[in-house]
């Protein structure tokens, strides 16, 4: 069964601090990683990944994945107020030859203080 | 105006009471999908479509029923709703025959179902 993991599940820190969110799975056929933000409302796409050791940034988050060890990290540098929210990360399964699910893990919860 | 739409954002209802959760996209997406969330749970799949007349069972499509009135429309219907349907849904899209978005999936706002 096709499963991703993530740690931990919530978080409190200052703004300013670096935090690292994890993300493990165990999926058949594997093609990519995706992390989402969800705030208040629907997920949103943050990044993508399908090859092990290339970083993809995006402003102060970035995001790595390791396909030998099956896990990836995100990392938010200098935070602020606006990144609290709840992080996802999601596996495509697939459902058959040609359709996919994804599978998501349970999601970690930031939050950020003044 | 938004891609994905769901109707209504908000619902409580009874005990038994039957429920329809209404997606509809402006996309142009084959694939549409829907999850429920739970805390602590992550995204859980309920039935997914990959084009008109097409529909498959998820994770945990007991209890739900769906119907695809066109590619741009995907309802959920709770025929029976009970206390443990409370959860947020979500209906999401994503795009085959686009190698750039294959693997992303697009959400619709979520609907907050409350069954008493």
């Amino acid at each position: 069964e096709d499963k991703v993991v993530q740690s931990p599940l919530s978080l409190v820190v200052h703004e300013g601090d670096t935090v690292t969110l994890n993300c493990s799975y165990e999926v058949t056929n594997f093609r990519s990683l995706l992390w989402y933000k969800q705030e208040k409302k629907a997920p949103t796409f943050l990044f993508m990944l399908t090859s092990s050791g290339i970083e993809k940034k995006s402003g102060r988050l970035s995001s790595i994945l390791d396909k030998k060890e099956l896990f990836s990290i995100l990392n938010i540098t200098a935070t602020q107020t606006g990144d609290s929210a709840v992080y996802l990360c999601a596996v495509p399964s697939l459902l058959d030859n040609y359709g996919q699910n994804f599978v998501f893990g349970p999601g970690t919860r930031l939050s950020v203080l003044p | 105006d938004a891609d994905v739409t769901q109707t209504p954002r908000n619902r409580i209802t009874k005990t038994g009471k039957r429920i329809m959760l209404e997606c509809s996209q402006t996309k142009g997406h084959d694939r549409m999908y829907w999850y429920r969330q739970d805390p602590g749970l992550g995204l859980r799949l309920i039935y997914y479509s990959f084009d008109v007349k097409d529909i498959n069972k998820g994770e945990i499509s007991d209890g739900y029923s769906v119907s695809r009135q066109a590619q741009a429309k995907f309802s959920l219907s709770l025929e029976s709703a009970i206390p443990n349907q409370t959860a947020l849904y979500f209906c999401a899209t994503s795009d085959t025959r686009d190698s750039r978005s294959y693997n992303e999936q697009f959400f619709g706002p979520g609907t907050r179902l409350t069954v008493l």
